[in-house]
């Protein structure tokens, strides 16, 4: 079975400055997705960012970027020019195949934007 | 498009209760979850649903837990009886399903449940 590590419960940032959360994961799949997902308070889990473990290359969204270890199964989140919108429970997840499969979570980590 | 809606936001039971949680996917979604999110922690899949049928209910608490997606399309998961460990969120989520390639997931507002 798989498992997902997320070491920090929680970040602080100044607003407009860059912030990396960390991820690592542990699987014996070849084939399979990982993901950021952001909750605010309201609950809504909303996706930031995927990166399909066949590709190379680091996905990238806006402000958002990944770096995407395979060897080390490693998938860290950055984000750069922090916005106090940015400030929720940020959380890394693994699925095999093409998402169709359930979500395997991280236990999260609380990104505090400090104005 | 309407997304993935949850019913009711908030319930509060006593223990040994009854209760159950109500979601409708989006239109056309065949896959449907429900995951448990206890407070503190990250999402834990109960139940995935292809269509009508259970595709994953390895985490599923069946002595408790039970879930029903009968005509393809809503679905109800309901919990007797409660217990107190049974307090969390309860996210519904859906998936164009099928094919090969990405799906995304797109989650409900989710159901916050306390158990007395």
């Amino acid at each position: 079975a798989q498992t997902v590590t997320q070491s920090q419960p929680e970040m602080s940032v100044q607003e407009a400055e860059t912030v990396t959360l960390s991820c690592t994961y542990d699987t014996s799949e070849s084939d399979y997705y990982l993901f950021w997902y952001k909750q605010p308070p309201s609950r809504q889990m909303i996706l930031v960012i995927r990166q399909e473990a066949y590709k190379q290359q680091n996905a990238t969204e806006n402000r958002f970027s990944v770096n995407f270890q395979k060897a080390a199964k490693s998938f860290s989140l950055k984000i750069s020019d922090s916005q106090l919108g940015d400030a929720a429970m940020y959380f890394c997840a693994f699925s095999h195949g093409g998402g169709a499969d359930g979500l395997t979570f991280g236990k999260g980590t609380h990104l505090i934007i400090q104005p | 498009e309407a997304g993935v809606a949850q019913s009711p936001r908030y319930k509060i039971i006593e223990k040994r209760q009854s209760v159950a949680f109500w979601c409708n996917p989006i239109s056309g979604h065949a896959t449907l979850y429900w995951y448990q999110q206890i407070l503190g922690q990250g999402p834990k899949l109960l139940i995935q649903f292809q269509n009508n049928g259970v595709v994953d209910d390895s985490q599923l608490p069946k002595d408790r837990f039970s879930a029903e997606r009968l005509k393809g399309v809503d679905s109800t998961l309901k919990i007797q009886p409660a217990k107190l460990e049974d307090s969390a969120v309860y996210l519904c989520a859906s998936n164009r399903g099928g094919g090969s390639g990405y799906n995304e997931q797109f989650f409900g507002p989710g159901t916050r449940l306390t158990v007395l």
